[in-house]
């Protein structure tokens, strides 16, 4: 069965520029949740989605924004890129909401020139 | 707010040495609580789970993890560790619809 996938696995962007980054989750999973980790530290909860709302925010500005579709895949949008989003994002798809066991992807690896 | 603390960033051990990784905890309910892991160029993936029932919890790879609610700790442990344990470890904690994750401890396996 195929895992959790992430396009793009690699990007640069200036600052200034917006980005979407896309994950495709387990068949199955109708949870997704994005994380922000940076080098040195534990994976931030960015937002969850589940069956296509919002069921959670983390700490973030609203420069960053995210949505689910009906085929449970999802996009994160950034907007307005600073140096400090440079970072890897991680998405983890749930088979359910509401027990935090989660399946990563690779991730999307930004730099912010 | 919940928030994870472990305490070791980086721990070096020879092959069959015990491991234990320490994990505490804040949070005001009732917690899920994981480890995961992630080897050398792969993706983060769960090493063990405890939702409730025995407080002994037993993962993949003959890794397991002890809840002490007391004490608000989730310790990993592994009595005799091999070069491929080498990989960096998350304690996390779900709560308030999200998952928390500590900064990681790098485990170096040395043969």
């Amino acid at each position: 069965d195929a895992g959790v996938t992430q396009s793009p696995t690699h990007l640069i962007k200036t600052r200034g520029q917006q980005v979407t980054l896309r994950c495709s989750p387990i068949s199955g999973h109708k949870s997704v949740s994005w994380y922000q980790q940076v080098l040195g530290q534990g994976p931030q909860f960015i937002f969850q989605y589940y069956e296509k709302e919002e069921r959670g925010r983390g700490n973030f500005p609203d420069r960053f924004s995210a949505r689910q579709f009906p085929n449970y895949s999802s996009e994160l949008n950034v907007n307005a890129l600073l140096l400090g989003d440079s970072a890897l994002y991680l998405c983890a798809s749930s088979p359910r909401s509401g027990t935090g066991e989660l399946f990563f992807g690779e991730g999307s690896r930004l730099t912010v020139l | 707010a919940q928030s994870v603390s472990q305490h070791n960033h980086h721990v070096i051990l020879s092959e069959a040495a015990s491991l234990e990784l320490g994990c505490n905890y804040s949070y005001g309910g009732t917690v899920n609580l994981f480890w995961y892991v992630q080897y050398p160029g792969q993706h983060l993936q769960l090493l063990l789970k405890y939702f409730s029932g025995d407080p002994l919890v037993k993962g993949i790879k003959g890794f397991e993890a002890e809840f002490i609610k007391s004490k608000f700790s989730f310790n990993l442990r592994k009595p005799s560790v091999q070069w491929s344990d080498t990989a960096e470890y998350f304690c996390a904690v779900f709560g308030y619809q999200k998952v928390t994750f500590g900064t990681g401890t790098k485990l170096q396996v040395i043969p």
